[in-house]
């Protein structure tokens, strides 16, 4: 079965500072793999996906994520957070061929002033 | 704009009440899902439907069923509440394996 960690469950960081959020996966096939955001009181929404391509992937707000096969990882980057960025982020993986997806437990990014 | 709703946003209710969550789409989307968030476990599937009538069991279905009767809307059924089922609930759907999923606001439910 397939596992997502995520290494952190909570990550602090100052305002325009640069942040990674970690994300390991378990399967060795062929997989898709996302990262989903949400704010307070809300659902998840996308932040960006990696169906196949280039291992680096941009999605909205400014962040982007490298695919790395051999580590089997999908770590999420910004070069520079913003308060509104404090929200609780999920990595998820999807394996080839299944609609199923497997979600981490969450990492919350909590910007400071 | 894609777009799923879900009944309540904030719902309370007492232990051994039935319960409805309705889930709505407008994408036509073939698949729909239910999961319960909660703090610390992250996202965990109850139940999936790929098609209208059909379901399938996610990994914690135990004290819940579905029904997906038509393709737009997928309900969660809680059939005799229980405090243990205190929880953040996410309607989501996709069109396609593989794909992304889109979610509704939730529903934060309390069982007293």
């Amino acid at each position: 079965a397939q596992s997502v960690t995520q290494l952190d469950s909570q990550v602090p960081v100052f305002e325009e500072a640069p942040v990674e959020l970690r994300c390991n996966y378990s399967s060795s096939v062929s997989v898709y793999l996302f990262w989903y955001v949400q704010y307070p009181n809300q659902g998840l929404q996308l932040l960006l996906k990696y169906l196949s391509g280039s291992t680096l992937v941009k999605g909205i707000n400014g962040f982007e994520a490298e695919f790395n096969k051999s580590q089997t990882s999908f770590h999420l980057r910004k070069p520079s957070v913003h308060i509104s960025d404090t929200a609780e982020y999920f990595c998820a993986v999807i394996p080839g061929g299944s609609y199923i997806p497997t979600f981490g437990r969450g990492t919350s990014l909590i910007v400071h002033p | 704009d894609v777009k799923v709703t879900q009944s309540s946003r904030y719902l309370v209710k007492r232990t051994g009440e039935k319960v409805f969550l309705e889930c709505v789409q407008d994408m036509d989307h073939e698949n729909m899902f239910w999961y319960r968030q909660d703090p610390g476990l992250g996202l965990r599937l109850i139940y999936f439907s790929y098609d209208v009538k059909m379901k399938e069991k996610g990994d914690i279905p135990e004290g819940y069923s579905v029904s997906r009767e038509k393709k737009e809307r997928f309900s969660l059924i809680l059939e005799s509440a229980s405090t243990n089922q205190t929880s953040m609930y996410l309607c989501a759907s996709s069109l396609i394996p593989g794909n992304e999923q889109f979610f509704g606001p939730g529903t934060r439910l309390t069982v007293l």
